[in-house]
C-alpha cells in the first residue's frame, strides 16, 4: 500500500531534550515536506526537500532541522525543543513538486513541549 | 498562488449530493485548483484537481466555470464519513518560485454530514 508514515504518532517531552521524529514514503517520490498545524494559524510548511541531499527553509524553519539521506526519508530535527513547538506535524510526499502531482500525507505526529 | 476564499461551514444531509464553493477570482492560466479535506486532526486527503476541465473520479467531480475564477466540488452522496474541513488550493504549474511545491491551506470549510 502506498503510503507515508511518521513515528512516533504522539510525544512529549521536556525543553531542551533533543528528538527526531521520523518520516517515509514507500512510493519514490522525489519531493517530501514538513508541515505544522497551530489553531487559527493552518497548516505552515517547515522544511522542503526537492530530492535527496536537497532540501529547504518553508515558511517557518526556526527551531528545526531536516536531512534527506535517502529517497524515501525525510526525518524532522528537534535540537532544543520549546513549549512553542507543541503543534502538530505532518510529514508530507510527492512525485514532484508541482501540479499536476498531487501530495500524500501522513497521519500526524502530535507534539508536547513542557 | 492565487487566493481562494471559501464558506466557512455547511451542513449536508446523508445521502444527498454536497457541493462545496470556493472562489478564485484571481487566479492566473498556468494555476491547477486543488481540493484537499482533512477528518479531525488526521493528514490532509487529497480529493481531485483540474485546471480548466470538468475533473471526475472515485471521490468527487470538480466543476470549473468557463473564466476559472470558481469552482465546485461535489461529492455525490455524502456520508457520515465525509464530514470534514475541505481545502480549496491554487497551484502554480511550474516547477521553480518561491513556492516549490507548498501548499497554502487557507481556512477551509468545515462540512458537516447529517444523518
Amino acid at each position: 500500500e502506498a503510503q507515508v508514515t511518521q513515528n512516533p504518532r504522539y510525544l512529549i517531552t521536556v525543553t531542551g531534550k533533543k528528538l527526531t521524529v521520523t518520516c517515509s514514503q514507500n512510493m519514490n517520490h522525489e519531493y517530501m515536506s514538513w508541515y505544522r498545524q497551530d489553531p487559527g494559524l493552518g497548516l505552515r510548511q517547515i522544511y522542503y526537500s526537492m530530492n535527496v541531499e536537497v532540501t529547504d527553509k518553508g515558511d517557518v524553519p526556526e527551531g528545526y532541522k531536516v536531512s534527506r539521506k535517502e529517497k524515501r526519508n525525510f526525518p524532522l530535527i528537534l535540537e532544543s525543543p520549546s513549549p512553542n513547538q507543541t503543534s502538530l506535524y505532518f510529514c508530507a510526499s510527492s512525485a514532484r513538486s508541482f501540479p499536476p502531482y498531487e501530495q500524500y500525507f501522513g497521519p500526524g505526529t502530535r507534539l508536547t513541549v513542557t | 498562488d492565487a487566493k481562494t476564499t471559501q464558506p466557512p461551514s455547511m451542513d449536508c444531509a446523508e445521502g444527498r449530493a454536497a457541493n462545496l464553493p470556493c472562489n478564485h477570482s484571481t487566479i492566473s492560466g498556468n494555476e491547477y485548483v486543488y481540493w484537499y479535506r482533512q477528518i479531525h486532526s488526521q493528514g490532509p486527503q487529497y480529493i481531485i484537481h483540474g485546471l480548466k476541465n470538468n475533473e471526475t473520479n472515485e471521490m468527487a467531480s470538480l466543476i470549473i466555470t468557463e473564466d476559472r475564477k470558481s469552482s465546485t466540488l461535489i461529492l455525490p452522496h455524502a456520508t457520515l464519513r465525509d464530514t470534514a474541513v475541505y481545502y480549496c488550493i491554487v497551484r502554480v504549474a511550474v516547477a521553480g518560485g518561491t513556492s516549490y511545491g507548498k501548499l497554502t491551506f487557507g481556512q477551509g470549510t468545515i462540512l458537516t454530514v447529517h444523518p
